[in-house]
């Protein structure tokens, strides 16, 4: 079993639609969690951190954590065309020289 | 890209020929990473360092080499380029202890024929 997994996609919607994107983990000892939005052709940019399990809210994105579940998501409301992107999920324990577990990613397409 | 520059941009290379990639940013954060993105792989870590002259190996540091002299700049090198890594290659920054946010920078293009 790979440490992160994700659906990989691809995955298209309506404008205006609400978009869930989900990642699972084996590793227990996972503290932090991240998503990125990558444009093609671009760097991976920071979307959401979150620290153990919660709810963390961003304008339209939620970020949502469950450890119990080994389980994270990312909830975007109101989509728009501009959300078109691919968004991989990240994971790290805690502790010094910890390093991140990327999922493979899910390419989103909001049609206008 | 939070202060962070990667050159050069696109480069096509030989196979057997040295490469090297520099990754340089004004933030002064102490971690500095070296990934390459594939196709079905995602991203996968190379090297990383902790400091200046502090490095480590990542999953996938076989053919590649590392050096950080000073706190902005973290050098890539392939001794002698391969096809197979013709990839994709980011290098982020993290201002943290361990990995927490890290921030990436435009990436380069690297194709070896």
């Amino acid at each position: 079993q790979k440490e992160v997994e994700q659906d990989p996609g691809p995955l298209s919607v309506p404008e205006g639609a609400i978009v869930s994107l989900n990642c699972t983990y084996s590793n227990s000892a996972f503290q932090y969690f991240m998503w990125y939005r990558q444009y093609s052709r671009k760097g991976p940019e920071l979307l959401m951190y979150t620290y153990s399990s919660g709810n963390k809210e961003d304008g339209r994105f939620t970020a949502q954590v469950d450890k119990s579940s080994k389980y994270i998501s990312l909830f975007i409301r109101d989509s728009q065309p501009s959300d078109s992107a691919t968004y991989l999920c990240a994971m790290s324990a805690s502790g010094a020289n910890s390093k991140l577990t990327f999922g493979k990613g899910i390419t989103l397409s909001v049609r206008p | 890209d939070a202060g962070i520059t990667q050159s050069p941009r696109h480069k096509v290379t030989e196979t057997g020929t040295p490469v090297t990639l520099r990754c340089h940013q004004t933030e002064n954060h102490r971690y500095m990473y070296w990934y390459r993105q594939d196709p079905g792989h995602g991203l996968r870590l190379i090297h990383y360092s902790y400091g200046v002259k502090d490095t480590d190996k990542g999953e996938v540091s076989d053919g590649y080499s590392v050096s950080r002299s000073k706190t902005e700049d973290f050098l890539l090198t392939l001794e002698s380029a391969t096809s197979s890594q013709t990839s994709v290659y980011f290098c982020a920054i993290s201002p943290g202890q361990g990995a927490g946010e890290q921030y990436f920078g435009p990436g380069t293009r690297l194709t070896v024929t």
